[in-house]
């Protein structure tokens, strides 16, 4: 069964400075993606950033960063130089690969705040 | 300017009324889908459409219905809403169920009392 788990309830992190959250995951399929979204106090569901199973290289936006470690099943995201804006909640997702389709699974969230 | 819209926003309903929350995206997307947004559980698909005429269920779909008789719109109808379905509810598509990229709508808050 596909399983995504994030152990932090809430994070954080002063402004300027580097945070990680972390993901890990489950599957059995050999071909996946991993995701992460961002859903500040307005409610919406910001797009961050992706990373494919088959992915040589980490993935990066800016300054979010995707620390892959495939043999660990962990997809954490490293958010460099924190801003006040990036407070918010933090979903890491995974694609179900058992439909074919392109459904979701998300884990439970991390809530990130950053102090000034 | 490509989004994917819902409505209502919000809606604070009673026991058993009837309810439609309509999804429209304007990117041709063949994918949509609706999650729902419970505190401590994340995201969870209920229902989604590769395409029109074709839908299926996701994780939750017990005591929802959806329709796809037009590409550009997905309904998630309550037919007898109860109070375990308040919760935030948010519409998703994506050009194909190949691509990653999904556009998520505003999300609508529901309340069941």
């Amino acid at each position: 069964a596909q399983k995504i788990t994030q152990t932090q309830p809430g994070m954080f992190v002063q402004e300027k400075e580097a945070v990680t959250l972390d993901c890990t995951y489950d599957t059995s399929d050999p071909s996946y993606g991993l995701f992460w979204y961002k859903q500040p106090s307005s409610g919406e569901m910001i797009f961050l950033i992706y990373q494919g199973s088959y992915d040589q290289q980490n993935a990066t936006e800016g300054r979010y960063s995707l620390n892959f470690q495939k043999a660990r099943k962990s997809a954490n995201l490293v958010i460099s130089a924190s801003q006040l804006g990036d407070s918010a909640m933090y979903f890491c997702a995974m694609r179900d690969t058992r439909t074919g389709a392109n459904n979701l699974f998300f884990g439970t969230g991390t809530r990130l705040t950053v102090i000034p | 300017e490509a989004q994917v819209t819902q409505n209502p926003r919000y809606l604070i309903t009673v026991t058993g009324k009837k309810l439609t929350v309509t999804c429209s995206q304007n990117m041709n997307h063949e994918y949509m889908s609706w999650y729902r947004q419970d505190p401590g559980l994340g995201l969870r698909q209920i229902y989604y459409s590769m395409n029109v005429e074709v839908t299926d269920k996701g994780d939750v779909p017990e005591g929802y219905k959806v329709s796809r008789k037009e590409k550009r719109n997905f309904p998630l109808i309550l037919e007898s809403p109860s109070p375990n379905q308040t919760s935030l509810y948010f519409c998703a598509s994506s050009f194909d169920r190949h691509s990653y990229e999904q556009y998520f709508g505003p999300g609508t808050r529901l309340t069941v009392t």
